[in-house]
């Protein structure tokens, strides 16, 4: 079965540490995305890559960083610079950017930061 | 950028019809999706609107009005599984980004 698969579901990590969530995907999908969703606002967009070896910054990139080595694999790094990191991260992907290309959705990593 | 607004919540019946309202203000528009979210899961693609009028998918219904930038999701005979959150979400002409609501939350009650 295609889809998208994020590790792990739940993640915890004390102040001040760098971690890294896991998104692969087997969709043969161009675009990758990685979003963040807090109680009350909508997804907000971290990072997001059209192709391997290249990515972009969103709207609230500051803290984060990613890799785009694969096709299947678009990593997020939460650093210790990013100042409330505690939040439910989405990976997604889609077909490519434009028309009717919609964005296919993993699980998610809900991270709590203590 | 987009300004994206949706009622926070609604309440409805078993059987019954809801509409959830999207309006938003853009400087470049390319596109309007709809997506289901059941609580603590990933949101799940329900519709797509690019040009107006109302595109139908069996008990579930979007609508487009691009001059008064407003679209809502029409769910019929509503079920209990049916309750979630529904995002609207808004693609920019310009970066082709997507800029998501913060979602309306259905509650359907027996």
């Amino acid at each position: 079965d295609g889809g998208i698969t994020q590790s792990p579901k739940y993640l915890f990590r004390k102040e001040g540490q760098n971690v890294t969530l896991s998104c692969e995907q087997n969709l043969n999908h161009d675009a990758m995305y990685w979003y963040r969703q807090d109680p009350g606002q909508g997804l907000r967009l971290i990072y997001y890559s059209q192709i391997v070896n290249d990515f972009q910054k969103g709207d609230i990139a500051e803290g984060y960083s990613v890799s785009r080595e694969k096709k299947e694999s678009f990593p997020l790094t939460v650093t210790s610079a990013q100042k409330n990191p505690t939040a439910f991260y989405l990976c997604a992907s889609s077909r490519d950017r434009v028309g009717s290309s919609e964005q296919y959705f993993g699980p998610g990593t809900r991270l709590t930061v203590t | 950028g987009q300004n994206i607004d949706q009622p926070t919540e609604m309440t409805a019946t078993e059987g019954a019809i809801v509409q959830i309202n999207c309006t938003y203000q853009t400087s470049g528009f390319n596109g309007l999706f709809w997506y289901q979210q059941h609580a603590g899961e990933a949101p799940t693609f329900l519709s797509y609107n690019v040009l107006d009028g109302l595109e139908e998918k069996g008990r579930f219904s979007s609508f487009l009005s691009r001059s008064k930038g407003y679209s809502y999701l029409l769910l019929k005979e509503l079920q209990m599984k049916d309750s979630a959150s529904y995002l609207c979400a808004v693609r920019d002409s310009g970066d082709y980004k997507l800029s998501f609501g913060a979602g309306t939350t259905v509650t359907v009650r027996a």
